[in-house]
């Protein structure tokens, strides 16, 4: 069984600060997508990692993958309240086929002033 | 751009009621997805299609139906409800795999 653990699953800090937030999946894979979900609002897709080594950034965010490690990270740089959010990861473990999801519990991110 | 668009936003249903909740997407994406978020938790994924005319199980069908009989529609059929399927759920399009394009959700309560 796919197993996907995100850490932490709650998050609180400081803007202004950096963290990462940790995605570890037990099965291999080499692809890898990142969500926010802004609270009672739908899901947006953020980042496809899709090899060893993708890294990909947008404005504060960044995520990394390791397939090695089994691990994706999402990087946040000098916080603003606006991240605020809960962000999913989800491993696919079909090689990109459409059922092949497999969603973390998702880490609940608040940034305060 | 109205994107996905689910309807009903809200619903309570009685135990053994049936419902559909209606999905329709207006940017001719052949993949769509139904999937059913429960408090503090990922999203699991209980029917998708990848064009017309084409449906398949995913992790947690049971319970649930679906039809494909335009790209623009997947209703999702929930016969005789129960409690379980107490959710939010999120009907979800795209191009191929991703992106994923999500509607705002219906969320269901079965009492």
């Amino acid at each position: 069984e796919l197993k996907v653990e995100q850490n932490p699953l709650f998050l609180s800090m400081q803007e202004g600060k950096n963290y990462t937030i940790y995605c570890n999946y037990s099965t291999t894979s080499d692809r890898l997508y990142w969500y926010r979900q802004d609270p009672g609002k739908s899901l947006e897709s953020l980042f496809v990692l899709l090899s060893n080594g993708a890294v990909k950034q947008e404005g504060r965010l960044m995520a990394s993958l390791d397939t090695k490690a089994r691990l994706s990270t999402l990087h946040i740089t000098a916080a603003v309240h606006d991240l605020s959010a809960t962000y999913f990861c989800a491993v696919d473990y079909s090689g990109g086929g459409a059922d092949g999801l497999t969603f973390g519990k998702g880490t609940h991110l608040i940034i305060q002033p | 751009n109205a994107g996905v668009t689910q309807t009903p936003k809200f619903r309570i249903l009685k135990i053994g009621q049936s419902m559909t909740l209606q999905c329709t997407q207006d940017m001719n994406h052949n993949y769509m997805y139904w999937y059913r978020q429960d408090p503090g938790m990922g999203l699991k994924l209980i029917y998708y299609s990848v064009g017309a005319g084409i449906t398949d199980k995913g992790e947690v069908p049971n319970g649930y139906n679906v039809s494909r009989s335009t790209t623009e529609d997947f209703p999702l059929r929930l016969e005789l409800a129960a409690p379980s399927q107490t959710s939010v759920y999120f009907c979800a399009a795209s191009p191929t795999v991703w992106p994923q394009h999500f509607g705002d959700g219906t969320r269901l309560s079965i009492l």
